[in-house]
């Protein structure tokens, strides 16, 4: 099944204490995105990666870092995490930067206490 | 700024009539337009686009329309049903990524 899996899917931390969320994807797909949503706000995106080795930030990068060592996986980095990152964390994939129909994970649920 | 904006947080309509979600952008550069689909407890999922060459996009219940002079797009679904009732995301494409909207809630009532 295609599909894009994001682990762990909820996650109760403290501040200052890293953590990275999984992304993967089956599909072979070359762009993948990170995005939160918070009420209000809608999806913002965090960073996103056009392929391999490849990656560029979106609309609200700080506190994140991404990489992007094969394919099929784009791991969300927080190395000091804090409350403001509480949030909905979607991970997404689509085939490439000219086809924008992006597969979404089923996100991941974070509180940084 | 907002450069895609709904400015109806929400929507509610009775089964059977049509809804219309509507969504404005400012930037005349987006080439791409798209609708998500969002229950809760999942991700957002893909249901309808558009390309700025087009005015107009149909997939059975769904219509996407685009007026680019007035940087405007709509989602009309009819006959609107209680599977509908979802909260709707417009995005704008610039390049591959995606701009959204901060999302409608629609209700659809039977």
């Amino acid at each position: 099944e295609a599909q894009v899996t994001q682990n762990p899917r909820y996650l109760i931390t403290v501040t200052g204490k890293k953590l990275t969320v999984t992304c993967s994807q089956n599909m072979n797909h070359e762009y993948m995105s990170w995005y939160r949503q918070d009420p209000g706000l809608g999806l913002r995106q965090i960073y996103y990666s056009m392929n391999v080795e490849v990656t560029d930030k979106g609309d609200v990068p700080e506190g994140y870092k991404v990489s992007r060592k094969e394919k099929r996986n784009f791991p969300l980095i927080l190395e000091s995490p804090s409350p403001n990152q509480t949030s909905l964390y979607f991970c997404a994939s689509s085939l490439g930067t000219g086809l924008a129909e992006q597969f979404f994970g089923p996100g991941t649920r974070l509180t940084v206490l | 700024d907002q450069q895609v904006k709904q400015n109806s947080p929400s929507l509610s309509v009775q089964e059977g009539r049509i809804s219309i979600l509507n969504c404005d952008y400012t930037n005349s550069m987006f080439d791409y337009f798209l609708w998500y689909k969002k229950y809760p407890a999942e991700g957002p999922t893909f249901l309808i686009s558009i390309s700025s060459i087009k005015d107009k996009n149909e997939d059975g219940r769904f219509t996407v329309f685009l007026n680019k002079s007035a940087k405007h797009l709509s989602l009309h679904i009819v006959p609107s049903q209680p599977g509908d009732s979802a909260v709707y995301f417009c995005a704008a494409s610039p390049k591959g990524n995606l701009i959204f909207g901060k999302g409608t809630k629609l209700s659809v009532k039977p």
